[in-house]
């Protein structure tokens, strides 16, 4: 059972546009949401996250949305540069104290073109 | 470097033999968890750990068993091998729940 989906495998933009990365979520209860991006033969690395009593959460380029009762949220890159190009995760936090766990999504491969 | 350590990188091995990977989280850092990922899976929740004690259990098979020592670096074992077990391994750390650091994974290749 996917809690947390990343339909899209993969995600192709120009240099200088935007970029939506969108993931969608099943569990009601899931109070963080968080994006991960990772380079080949890299360890993911946390990029920006969002808590569940807000919609929006801006640092630099990076936006995500979140949109609680669609049960989904976005990532916005703006303006999108070559360098973004890599595989971003989608990931879900339900706060059960020591317990907690990220449940994240497949997700999906950005190429930026120059 | 985030912090993590993982070794080794890259590991192959035989079907039906056992391995152990090896994780050293940041330092204060009192929660380890383990990840696999395979082809088109994302990151699968294995197990997590918290200061020698295991929290949470994921989709983790009975051939692997993992354990965090009183140093808090923690070790995954997997035994008797079979070719999808093929696939990348990863730990992360944290403080927080949420704020997850992961190291730069194990790559195991079972031929």
């Amino acid at each position: 059972d996917q809690q947390v989906k990343q339909n899209s495998p993969s995600l192709s933009v120009q240099e200088g546009r935007i970029s939506i990365l969108n993931c969608d979520y099943t569990n009601s209860m899931f109070d963080y949401f968080l994006w991960y991006k990772k380079y080949p033969a890299e360890g993911p690395t946390f990029l920006i996250s969002i808590s569940s009593i807000k919609d929006k959460n801006e640092d630099g380029r990076f936006t995500v949305f979140l949109n609680k009762s669609a049960k989904h949220l976005s990532l916005h890159i703006v303006p999108s540069q070559p360098g973004d190009s890599a595989v971003y995760f989608c990931a879900a936090s339900l706060y059960t104290g020591a317990n907690s766990k990220l449940t994240f999504g497949k997700g999906i491969t950005l190429s930026v073109r120059p | 470097d985030s912090g993590v350590t993982q070794t080794p990188k890259h590991l192959i091995t035989a079907t039906g033999q056992r391995v152990t990977l090896r994780c050293s989280p940041r330092s204060g850092d009192l929660s380890v968890y383990w990840y696999q990922q395979s082809l088109d899976q994302g990151l699968q929740f294995l197990i997590q750990y918290y200061n020698g004690e295991e929290r949470a259990k994921g989709n983790i098979l009975e051939r692997f068993s993992a354990q965090q020592f009183p140093d808090l670096h923690s070790e995954l074992n997997l035994s008797s091998l079979e070719l999808g077990d093929s696939a990348l391994y990863f730990c992360a750390s944290s403080v927080t729940p949420w704020g997850y650091t992961f190291g730069s994974g194990t790559r195991l290749t079972v031929v």
